[in-house]
């Protein structure tokens, strides 16, 4: 089945320096997805990517869909306390499957 | 506009009892899926519907899980009896398909623990 490598699996950084993390996959999908996870909850979209090539922000989040269509990055600039959490890259198909497969996930730590 | 609603949200039983868990998902969105995200991992599918169809249920251990989409809105997904390995959260999500693509969005999960 697709696999999805998301790295790193985890990363701790000091408030107000960048945060970049990426997925790549052997595979070829239609639609990438970041989503954040915080504990206790489910996770909650934060930017989708359907196109190519495509460069989408969403506030201090930019998240590119690579050209191969077979790899991701989200990067965070300035980041925040609240940017605690655990973020997954999930990737789509559009086939008769029409599943979506998730990353390992990058547990993201900022210290004050 | 309301998001993916889950009940209930935590709940601990002792083995080989049953629980259920139900899903009302975003007003319109025709596909509804349940994942399940076992600690430290990224959200596995169990099972996906499209109206009331289940469409894709290879994942899902039929010895013990069932699920059901009735009228194609809500859903349940049912574990009898539990095991100690079921504790994990149990995710429900939906989307639309549209031209451009298909975006999912996920419920608050329901937190199982089996004792």
């Amino acid at each position: 089945g697709q696999q999805l490598n998301q790295s790193p699996q985890s990363m701790f950084i000091q408030e107000g320096e960048d945060v970049s993390m990426n997925c790549t996959s052997s595979s070829i999908f239609n639609t990438w997805l970041w989503y954040k996870q915080d504990p206790g909850e489910g996770p909650v979209l934060l930017i989708a990517l359907y196109k190519a090539g495509e460069l989408t922000s969403n506030g201090r989040l930019t998240a590119q869909f690579g050209i191969t269509r077979k790899d991701s990055f989200l990067n965070i600039s300035a980041s925040i306390p609240s940017d605690v959490g655990i973020y997954f890259c999930a990737g789509h198909v559009n086939n008769a499957g029409n599943m979506l497969t998730f990353g390992g996930g990058t547990r993201l730590m900022v210290k004050p | 506009e309301a998001g993916v609603v889950q009940s209930p949200r935590y709940k601990i039983i002792e083995k080989k009892q049953p629980v259920a868990f139900w899903c009302n998902p975003i007003s319109g969105h025709n596909t509804l899926y349940w994942y399940r995200q076992n600690l430290g991992q990224g959200p596995e599918l169990l099972i996906r519907y499209e109206n009331e169809e289940a469409v894709d249920d290879s994942q899902l251990p039929k010895d013990r899980f069932s699920a059901e989409r009735l009228k194609g809105v809500d859903s349940t997904l049912k574990i009898q009896p539990a095991e100690l390995g079921d504790s994990a959260v149990y995710l429900c999500a939906s989307s639309f398909t549209a031209s451009s693509g298909n975006t999912i969005y996920f419920g608050e999960g329901s937190w199982l623990t089996v004792v």
